[in-house]
């Protein structure tokens, strides 16, 4: 498509539950981003996919959050028994990464975000 | 680690003024710096990235600087018009290290334009 997508778009759950969002990048994008975005604060990086390259997990709050990304296209967030302080705005970004290329002009496209709440 | 501040954190302005939004980051290994909008409850929305190799990027009334040696970027709005009232957030992308390609966001400016 033209931009990244993610669904869904709201997602209201109980806290317990398993959750999963979806991103679907900007066709042959190779970068990958998670950010979390709670209310009232910045943004917060959670996982960086880079081609075949082993992910970037830093960002990761605790094991009950995980991510994957498969064919080097859409990518999952999954976070495991929710908790009410997991309630955020979870956004995904891509971008067409040129490494060690500074002469290239790449940036950031963000999607429109999933807006999760546990109650 | 890259930390990004933004200066000043809100303003509000009469329709018609022209603003300065400031952007400062603490380490200089930066690939591009990249300016962002977001609308309430909507996602980020890119307005100019600028090249580590250049000075300043054009896009309409909105005009952004970016000066690495001493850690800053300007985001220059002409003529403000209440359509731009949003949060504009600058972005440094880290050029090396284990952040190499990461994001690294500011808190944001929250501006208001009242007609």
């Amino acid at each position: 498509g033209a931009g990244v997508s993610q669904s869904p778009s709201n997602k209201v759950t109980e806290k317990g539950k398993d959750v999963e969002l979806r991103c679907d990048p900007i066709s042959g994008h190779t970068a990958l981003y998670w950010y979390r975005q709670s209310l009232g604060q910045g943004l917060e990086f959670l996982i960086y996919f880079q081609g075949n390259s082993a992910p970037d997990k830093s960002g990761l709050p605790s094991d009950r959050f995980s991510a994957e990304r498969t064919g080097g296209s859409v990518s999952t967030l999954t976070i495991q028994r929710t908790q009410q302080e997991d309630s955020a705005v979870y956004l995904c970004a891509s971008s067409l990464d040129v490494p060690h290329s500074r002469l290239r002009n790449y940036g950031y496209t963000f999607g429109s975000g999933t807006r999760l709440t546990v109650v | 680690k890259q930390e990004v501040t933004q200066i000043p954190a809100a303003l509000s302005v009469p329709e018609g003024e022209n603003l300065v939004l400031n952007c400062s980051f603490t380490d200089s290994a930066i690939y591009n710096l990249q300016w962002f909008r977001q609308d309430p409850g909507k996602g980020l929305t890119s307005l100019l990235l600028i090249q580590s190799s250049q000075r300043e990027q054009t896009s309409g009334r909105l005009n952004a600087s970016l000066d690495k040696s001493s850690g800053r970027s300007t985001l220059y709005i002409a003529a403000s018009q209440p359509g731009d009232s949003a949060t504009y957030l600058c972005a440094g992308i880290n050029a090396g290290g284990t952040s190499y390609g990461k994001l690294t966001f500011g808190q944001g400016t929250i501006l208001t334009v009242h007609p």
